[in-house]
């Protein structure tokens, strides 16, 4: 499975957008980037999803470049209720690799008032 | 209404024990996992099953025995429990394997604490 590389942590304020990136250089052509977060002490919740395109649904977007290198996860109006671990992950879609999701250390949001 | 429920939330019990831990789902999906999230956070699949077939085995100790009843449960037995085995046990399921969205619902957690 393609790895992936987040910031550690980072800080944003309520009320505005977070831009949470996600490097995955060795992305191949049949792998997804999947967006998924863990508030405290909760399972984890799927975000989003993408292969190629942007992506938006009612709680993010998901903007990958071009070369699906990289890409970016948007939460256009960060509340209080954001603060989680966000997972960025890349998922193999053949049946073979089974839906396994493998996921790294994330990136600790908190959205401070 | 809940989608993935697991029981129970909490257990605390000793090493050299026997337990189990169950996970159901009402969400119609066909495959169904296990993870643990161990003490620095990090979350690793055990186990996956698809229609009641073991898909995914990650090199998890045979003491460690998944059972699929049926699709909508996946109970997860560990046997001879060590100190290394606490952690907390998620529990998810999905609507099949391949293919774009196959998005994983997660169950609240089983915090397993050996003593």
């Amino acid at each position: 499975d393609a790895k992936t590389t987040q910031p550690t942590s980072m800080d944003c304020a309520e009320g505005r957008a977070a831009n949470l990136p996600c490097n995955h250089s060795t992305i191949s052509g049949n792998e997804y980037v999947y967006w998924y977060r863990q508030i405290h002490s909760q399972g984890p919740q799927y975000i989003i999803h993408g292969l190629k395109n942007n992506e938006t649904n009612e709680m993010a977007s998901l903007i990958i470049t071009e070369d699906r290198k990289s890409s970016t996860l948007i939460l256009p109006h960060a509340t209080l209720r954001d603060t989680a671990v966000y997972y960025c992950i890349v998922r193999v879609a053949g049946e073979a690799a089974g839906n396994k999701l493998t996921f790294g250390g994330g990136t600790r949001v908190l959205v401070k008032p | 209404d809940t989608a993935v429920s697991q029981t129970p939330k909490y257990l605390v019990t000793q090493m050299g024990n026997d337990k189990s831990i169950k996970c159901e789902q009402n969400l119609g999906h066909d495959t169904m996992y296990w993870y643990k999230q161990d003490s620095k956070k990090f979350l690793k699949i055990m186990f996956s099953y698809n229609n009641k077939e073991l898909i995914i085995n990650e090199t998890v100790p045979n003491r460690f025995s998944p059972k699929s009843p049926d699709k909508a449960h996946l109970n997860l037995h560990i046997n001879s429990l060590e100190l290394g085995d606490s952690a907390v046990y998620f529990c998810a399921s999905s609507l099949g394997l391949a293919g774009g969205r196959r998005e994983q619902y997660f169950g609240p957690g089983t915090r397993l604490t050996v003593t």
